[in-house]
């Protein structure tokens, strides 16, 4: 089945630098890629949609200058936090979606996540 | 996208079969119904998903009302590692912005010896 890899798992960072996250899908084309934010006991919250070739589609509220989003090939996305503060730590999720001949209609592949925490 | 309705919680023992329901009144006629769970700290998994009719694979099936306002996620023999919440999502047919899943807040499932 489709797989989605996340990277990294976790990581840790200073108030004020810049943190990447990428994810791949591994063993299928994903022209449509998501990302996701999770706070502890809540909901996933979809940030932006990432679409390859062209800008991203942010959700309103989130601030794109800050949450920077590069799909620049049919496998892998990136999601860069910017001047990462507290607040910014969170469980980040992100999600391929593929056309599934057999189904007839899109499925949804998630990566493992990335547990990013600033101090 | 439609709305769904979940329990917030349900409480299942092992072996039997856990039923989760959901409602999705609003629903339309192009709009699918998926299901995901996600384990404590991990990513959402696929389940199953439908469309009109019944559907069953290895994990689960799912029930979707012939008005399809509401459906249920049958895991015939639930065991712990069940354990987790139950995503119910409602997701528009079609290219583009508009496919793409909103999480709701679920239900967590519970399963005890």
């Amino acid at each position: 089945g489709a797989v989605v890899s996340q990277h990294p798992s976790w990581v840790i960072c200073k108030s004020g630098t810049s943190v990447k996250i990428e994810c791949r899908s591994l063993d299928f084309q994903a022209t449509t890629m998501f990302w996701y934010r999770q706070f502890p006991k809540q909901s996933l919250m979809l940030m932006a949609t990432s679409n390859e070739g062209s800008k991203a589609t942010y959700e309103q509220g989130v601030e794109k200058d800050k949450f920077l989003i590069n799909h620049a090939s049919l496998t892998l996305s990136t999601l860069t936090v910017t001047s990462a503060h507290p607040e910014d730590s969170s469980f980040y999720i992100c999600s391929a979606r593929d056309w599934g001949a057999g189904t007839g209609t899109y499925g949804y592949t998630f990566g493992s996540g990335t547990r990013l925490t600033v101090v | 996208d439609a709305k769904t309705t979940q329990p917030p919680s349900m409480d299942c023992a092992e072996g039997r079969a856990a039923n989760l329901p959901c409602n999705h009144s609003t629903i339309s006629g192009n709009e699918y119904v998926y299901w995901y769970r996600q384990i404590h700290s991990q990513g959402p998994q696929y389940i199953i998903h439908g469309l009109k009719n019944n559907e069953t694979n290895e994990m689960a099936s799912l029930i979707i009302t012939e008005d399809r306002k509401s459906s249920t996620l049958i895991l015939p023999h639930a065991t712990l590692r069940d354990t987790a919440v139950y995503y119910c999502i409602v997701r528009v047919a079609g290219t583009g912005t508009a496919s793409k899943l909103t999480f709701g807040t679920g239900t967590r499932l519970q399963v005890t010896l």
